[in-house]
């Protein structure tokens, strides 16, 4: 159980154009998703925490217009880098909390690698 | 704000071997701690967590942690280690300031283990 998914595993794309990437609960329902990016050999940074039906928190420094997340429904967040810069290449991890119970755990989806050319 | 720190980077270990991945916090207020795994190229995996109780935790693959409260300590250890537990290993917490909420981490220690 607590099975998430992210889409796509890796992606290239040319500096300028947007890519859309989804995290799924699986077999859960998740109020709360979180987005953390890793550069290489570091640690996770939180990004922002994806709300259901509502906007999402991001954290300091980072820019909501470059980064938008959308959370329509209970089981899928996505994260959508807008105009993308070989800077914004990373390691992207999506997070989710189960609704269903008052734990705290987190469930990290496999990542999604972004290279932007 | 809550802090963790792994102060080991990288931690060495032959096969068979014990091993202790050390993980202190920073914080005023109740937490709840956590260690992930994470292979090359994957996502983090769940090791083990404590969120209230027994201070000696045990989690998947043979992996335990203990909560020092006094030293605000969560160091994580395996009696006798495989290759195969080669991977990055992550301390995180969370904050009663926070609802719980939020994970910060620590900045992660790379096990090796050689045959």
């Amino acid at each position: 159980g607590a099975v998430v998914s992210q889409h796509p595993s890796r992606v290239i794309c040319k500096s300028g154009t947007s890519v859309k990437i989804e995290c799924r609960s699986l077999d859960f329902q998740a109020t709360t998703m979180f987005w953390y990016r890793q550069f290489p050999k570091q640690s996770l940074m939180l990004m922002a925490t994806s709300n259901e039906g509502s906007k999402a928190t991001y954290e300091q420094g980072v820019e909501k217009d470059k980064f938008l997340i959308n959370h329509a429904s209970l089981t899928l967040s996505t994260l959508t880098v807008t105009s993308a810069h070989p800077e914004d290449s990373s390691f992207y991890i999506c997070s989710a909390r189960d609704s269903g119970t008052s734990e705290a755990t987190q469930y990290f989806g496999p990542g999604t690698r972004l290279l932007v050319l | 704000a809550q802090s963790v720190t792994q102060l080991d980077s990288q931690v060495p270990v032959f096969e068979e071997a014990p091993v202790e991945l050390r993980c202190n916090y920073s914080s005023s207020v109740s937490v709840y701690l956590f260690w992930y795994v994470q292979y090359p190229n994957q996502g983090l995996q769940l090791l083990l967590k404590y969120l209230s109780g027994s201070t000696l935790v045990k989690g998947i693959n043979g992996f335990e942690a203990e909560f020092n409260k006094s030293q605000t300590s969560f160091h994580l250890r395996k009696p006798s280690v495989h290759i195969s537990d080669t991977a990055e290993y992550f301390c995180a917490v969370s904050e009663l300031d926070t609802g719980f909420q939020k994970l910060v981490f620590g900045t992660g220690t790379r096990l090796l283990v050689s045959p």
